[in-house]
């Protein structure tokens, strides 16, 4: 099956600083991919839509100034926390799919990450 | 707005006992697909629903979808500790933005040996 690869895995850094994730897809070309936030014990929360090429979709509630998400080819996006706090610790997946409306997503081994 | 609804939240089972999981939805559904996630692990697709009243099976899990595609269930036959993870559900609508899934919270399930 398709391959959606994420990283760094786990990330420790300072609060203040900014941490990019990136999530590639290994083998298939992804016009679109979707950035999830998960806090423990707890589903999976869209963040933003990300669009290779434009810019992207930010859903409600979700900082577009404080989560930079940079969709530069086809197989490459990346999410960027931008001067993180320890409010920002989570766990940060991405997915994607091989058809642009339907079918399967294939997410990354997802991100976690902690703000000190 | 759309929403999920899943139940239980949680769900304790003695390993050879049944497991179900329950998915409702406010407005009807495109079509509604299952993920698996482990403990630390991310979600698995396991199965794609479209049509009313479909009932899919992967050896013991059986998957259905309501005649009014507003809800699904999916149901484990004699659980096993392989089984153990949060089930999700994830739902499609139709229109503007039907390329979105919206998750339900998921069901965490434990497996007692």
């Amino acid at each position: 099956g398709a391959v959606v690869s994420q990283h760094p895995s786990w990330v420790i850094c300072k609060s203040g600083t900014s941490v990019k994730i990136e999530c590639r897809s290994l083998d298939f070309q992804a016009t679109t991919m979707f950035w999830y936030r998960q806090f423990p014990k707890q589903s999976l929360m869209l963040m933003a839509t990300s669009n290779e090429g434009s810019k992207a979709t930010y859903e409600q509630g979700v900082e577009k100034d404080k989560f930079l998400i940079n969709h530069a080819s086809l197989t490459l996006s990346t999410l960027t926390v931008t001067s993180a706090h320890p409010e920002d610790s989570s766990f940060y997946i991405c997915s994607a799919r091989r058809t642009m409306t339907t079918g399967e997503l294939f997410f990354g081994e997802g991100s976690r990450l902690t703000v000190l | 707005g759309q929403q999920v609804m899943q139940i239980p939240q949680y769900q304790h089972v003695q390993e050879g006992e049944d497991f179900t999981t329950y998915c409702n939805s406010s407005t009807t559904l495109s079509n509604i697909q299952w993920y698996k996630q482990r403990p630390g692990g991310h979600p698995v697709f396991l199965i794609q629903l479209v049509k009313s009243g479909e009932v899919k099976k992967q050896k013991r899990l059986t998957f259905q979808f309501g005649e009014a595609k507003k809800n699904s269930s999916l149901h484990i036959t004699a659980t096993q500790t392989t089984d153990v993870g949060t089930y999700f559900c994830a739902c499609s609508y139709s229109g503007a933005g039907s390329y979105q899934l919206t998750f339900g919270k998921g069901t965490k399930l434990s497996v007692i040996p």
